[in-house]
């Protein structure tokens, strides 16, 4: 089974600051998520990556395969990026629809 | 596109009563999810649907909780008898049936038991 772990739990910000949100995991995987949550239960998918980079608007999320890692930044906080990240891989044993999710990072942004 | 609906958003019950949460995904999309999210905690799956044919269910509590998903589109998920510890969001995602694919979410079903 894989594990996956996030940190932190909780962040505090500025409005304005650069956020960095990190995910590791135990074993291969066919693909990594980042989700959104806000508060109210609805998720949202942010990111779905194997490799390299990607970027939308304020976020950018990296991955590092080798040391089985990936980042979730966000640029120039705003109070309305207050949510929880989660983190969710699909592993390469079994269907790659199957996933594991992170506990969250619950992250709030003053203004 | 319209996006996975799920109804109701919110549920209050006794324990021992029963109770259903309805699943309408994107069109399309062969499968669905359905999840239960603890506070403070990430989802966890509960039974995950391949169209019509229920393709894992290790997770589901199969003695209190059902599903179904007929003619592989709708889908329902239910409690009987509910207990305390089920209080909890029910998540129900979707996606298409062809590996790797980006999850879509419902609001999801808060529950609470009382």
């Amino acid at each position: 089974k894989n594990e996956v772990e996030q940190s932190p739990q909780n962040l505090t910000a500025q409005e304005g600051e650069f956020i960095t949100i990190n995910c590791s995991y135990s074993v291969g995987i066919s693909a990594l998520h980042w989700l959104q949550q806000h508060p109210g239960g609805g998720i949202v998918s942010l990111f779905m990556l194997s490799s390299g980079k990607k970027k939308h608007g304020r976020l950018i999320a990296t991955i590092n395969i080798q040391e089985k890692h990936s980042s979730l930044h966000i640029t120039a906080s705003h109070p309305r990026d207050s949510a929880v990240y989660i983190c969710a891989v699909g592993s390469l044993s079994g269907s790659a629809r199957q996933l594991t999710f992170g506990s969250g990072t619950q992250l709030t942004v003053l203004p | 596109e319209a996006g996975v609906v799920q109804s109701p958003r919110y549920k209050i019950i006794e324990k021992k009563q029963p109770v259903a949460f309805w699943c309408n995904p994107i069109s399309g999309h062969n499968t669905l999810y359905w999840y239960r999210q603890n506070l403070g905690q990430g989802p966890e799956l509960l039974i995950r649907y391949e169209n019509e044919e229920a393709v894992d269910d290790s997770q589901l509590p199969k003695d209190r909780f059902s599903a179904e998903r007929l003619k592989g589109v709708d889908s329902t998920l239910k409690i009987q008898p509910a207990e305390l510890g089920d209080s909890a969001v029910y998540l129900c995602a979707s996606s298409p049936g062809t590996g790797a694919s980006p999850l879509h979410f419902g609001n999801g079903t808060r529950l609470t038991v009382t």
